[in-house]
């Protein structure tokens, strides 16, 4: 009955490979994200979908592809993975683009991606 | 451009003690604002959030926070810390524009002395 729920928990790869993270939600929200948070804590927003559509890119590498195959599923493909691309990648859902400031957004557990 | 500033990386405080973590922001209209607790190893929790409503929140877990505007500040407090209170807190606003982007401040460790 997880809310938002990412896989994997952890992944660890070497330098130069191609990775995907996927996350799904079950609780009809039509907007989901994409956050980096990086070893010191700092959460930064990278990608926003509303029902498939692309709404915020936010200077992310185009090495990194988010894909959204319907509103319930925002996967995240990196390319060329690097050393710097280490951090806790975590999804979050919210009913609507509008709505997340007044009943807030619901975070996966996070994805630990270590690049060696 | 909105944002949110969040005074002290570390607060310890010992077991029964308040707590009191410190959050500034910075906005031309009035905000929307919020408080995410992350424990170890684990995803983002909303404690509580500040909608235009009432100025004080009150939240899961014993916490609540006071909406101030003539000080910016939207600070969270507990009357009395738990050792499971002991976790990284983070501050965030909710910009105006409608993209549903949160913008976090640094994040605060609580750590709890027994």
């Amino acid at each position: 009955d997880t809310a938002v729920s990412q896989t994997p928990k952890y992944l660890v790869t070497q330098m130069g490979n191609d990775k995907s993270i996927k996350c799904e939600q079950n609780l009809g929200h039509d907007t989901m994200y994409w956050y980096k948070q990086d070893s010191k804590k700092f959460l930064k927003i990278m990608f926003s979908y509303n029902n498939k559509e692309l709404i915020i890119n936010e200077t992310v590498p185009n090495r990194f592809s988010p894909k959204s195959p319907d509103k319930a599923h925002l996967n995240l493909h990196i390319n060329s993975l690097e050393l710097g691309d280490s951090a806790v990648y975590f999804c979050a859902s919210s009913q609507d683009l509008g709505s997340g400031a007044n009943y807030g957004y619901t975070f996966g557990s996070g994805t630990r991606l270590t690049v060696v | 451009a909105q944002s949110v500033t969040q005074l002290g990386s570390h607060v310890s405080v010992s077991e029964g003690a308040l707590v009191l973590l410190r959050c500034n922001y910075s906005s031309s209209v009035p905000p929307y604002l919020f408080w995410y607790v992350q424990y170890p190893n684990q995803g983002l929790q909303l404690l509580l959030k500040y909608t235009s409503a009432a100025t004080l929140v009150k939240g899961i877990n014993g916490f609540e926070a006071e909406f101030k505007k003539s000080e910016t500040s939207f600070h969270l407090t507990k009357p009395s810390a738990h050792m499971s209170d002991a976790a990284e807190y983070f501050c965030a606003v909710y910009p105006s524009s409608n993209t549903g982007k949160l913008i976090f401040g640094q994040g605060t460790t609580l750590q709890v002395k027994p």
